[in-house]
């Protein structure tokens, strides 16, 4: 069965702290994805990346950053995290190509106090 | 991408089947039609997808009209864990300017399954 899983489900932090979101799948997938989900706003791409090593910016990059070491595991960092980048946020894989389904991690509730 | 409507809440049976309708008026000829659902406090589970003819999976049916420009996905035997919010996406191969394909989900539709 196949599998995305993220490192925490709910984690809370103080603002101005470094954050680690770590994202992790088992399909061999060269495509991985970080989105964020808020209220109202519906699924907002941060960060994708299509093989090793190898990040495009998505529609929201601002505040971010992603490191993807091996082809399993890709990162999300909050280099200073605020208060508005409280939200749920989601990792996803799929195999190369934009037609291909992407399947999800469970999603890691952040709050930044 | 071309955007989709949806009604934002429906309510179905346990049992029978659910019909979730989305139009899709202005979708291009490579975009494809996805759906997704996200059951509370989960990340999104993909269901199916499809571009012109109708597809059926062990999950549920899509049915694409002729001139593409809606379509209904259908649970067969709604049960109360598919309880969840739906979202009908169009998006081409080469969405976003790259081939990487990223996912845009609007309101999408409440199913409530009732016992």
């Amino acid at each position: 069965d196949v599998k995305v899983t993220q490192s925490s489900r709910y984690l809370v932090k103080r603002t101005g702290e470094k954050v680690f979101l770590e994202c992790v799948q088992d399909m061999d997938h060269e495509n991985m994805f970080w989105y964020r989900q808020d209220p109202g706003l519906g699924l907002r791409l941060i960060y994708f990346s299509y093989d090793v090593k190898m990040k495009e910016k998505g529609d929201i990059p601002e505040g971010y950053s992603v490191s993807r070491e091996k082809k399993e595991r890709f990162s999300l960092i909050l280099e200073s995290a605020s208060t508005n980048q409280t939200s749920m946020y989601l990792c996803a894989s799929s195999l190369r190509g934009a037609q291909n389904e992407q399947f999800f991690g469970p999603g890691t509730r952040l709050t930044v106090l | 991408d071309a955007k989709t409507t949806q009604p934002p809440s429906m309510d179905c049976a346990e049992g029978r089947a659910a019909n979730l309708p989305c139009n899709h008026s202005t979708i291009s000829g490579n975009e494809y039609v996805y759906w997704y659902r996200q059951i509370h406090s989960q990340g999104p589970q993909y269901i199916i997808h499809g571009l012109k003819n109708n597809e059926t999976n062990e999950m549920a049916s899509l049915i694409i009209t002729e001139d593409r420009k809606s379509s209904t996905l259908i649970l067969p035997h709604a049960t109360l864990r598919d309880t969840a919010v739906y979202y009908c996406i169009v998006r081409g191969v080469n969405a976003g300017g790259t081939s990487y394909g990223k996912l845009t989900f609007g309101q999408g539709t409440i199913l409530t399954v009732h016992p």
